[in-house]
């Protein structure tokens, strides 16, 4: 079984300032796929950032990068430069290799920009 | 209209009532899955359809039916549901089975369904 962990339930951010939202996972998969969204107060997930877990290099989209270290099972979403924008729930979730396999979410982050 | 959208947005029944959920996808998709959202909770998978045939159903309840008529639509079907029941209902959909990328879901916005 899939598992997707975030520890951090909320976080206060001043505008401008970079931001990493942790997220860790466990999995006995060899091949899988990790997502970050974002949902802002009106309901919509976002999709944001995938990374594989064969690539070797670290996913960027933009101002967000993943962390991914593989050893530490942990995909980490860093956020450089952050807007007012950017307040929102934001989670992790993972899929398995492949086929039509739904995603295992972890509990999401809130995340607050403040000016 | 582009990406997911889903229909309606906002849903108020009663336990008596019987409901459906909409949802469509643009995309030109060939997978298709519902996923409930209670608050304090994390998303949880409900139902999968993959070319059309459903490929998962996580002991959902009988309450609630799933109907995928063509790659493009799927419907939820709500009857003699609970209060506890009461949660945003996310529909998704992401092209499987491609050597093209990966296999990101897209979700639509969502339908806030309140059972009293």
């Amino acid at each position: 079984a899939q598992k997707i962990t975030q520890t951090q339930p909320g976080m206060f951010v001043q505008e401008k300032e970079a931001v990493t939202l942790d997220c860790t996972y466990d999995t006995s998969d060899q091949s899988y796929g990790l997502f970050w969204y974002k949902q802002p107060s009106s309901g919509e997930m976002i999709f944001l950032i995938y990374q594989g877990s064969y690539d070797e290099q670290n996913a960027t989209e933009g101002r967000y990068s993943l962390n991914f270290q593989k050893a530490r099972k942990s995909a980490n979403l860093v956020i450089s430069a952050s807007q007012l924008g950017d307040s929102a729930m934001y989670f992790c979730a993972m899929s398995s290799g492949g086929g039509a396999d739904g995603l295992t979410f972890g509990k999401g982050t809130h995340l607050i920009i403040q000016p | 209209e582009t990406g997911v959208t889903q229909t309606p947005r906002h849903l108020v029944m009663g336990m008596t009532n019987k409901k459906s959920l909409k949802c469509e996808q643009h995309l030109g998709h060939n997978a298709m899955y519902w996923y409930k959202q209670s608050a304090k909770k994390p998303l949880e998978l409900m139902f999968v359809y993959s070319l059309e045939e459903r490929v998962e159903n996580n002991s959902v309840p009988s309450r609630f039916s799933p109907e995928c008529p063509n790659s493009s639509h799927l419907f939820l079907h709500l009857h003699t549901l609970q209060p506890e029941d009461s949660a945003l209902y996310l529909c998704a959909s992401s092209q499987v089975f491609t050597r093209e990328g990966p296999e990101t879901q897209y979700f639509g916005p969502g339908t806030r369904l309140l059972v009293l």
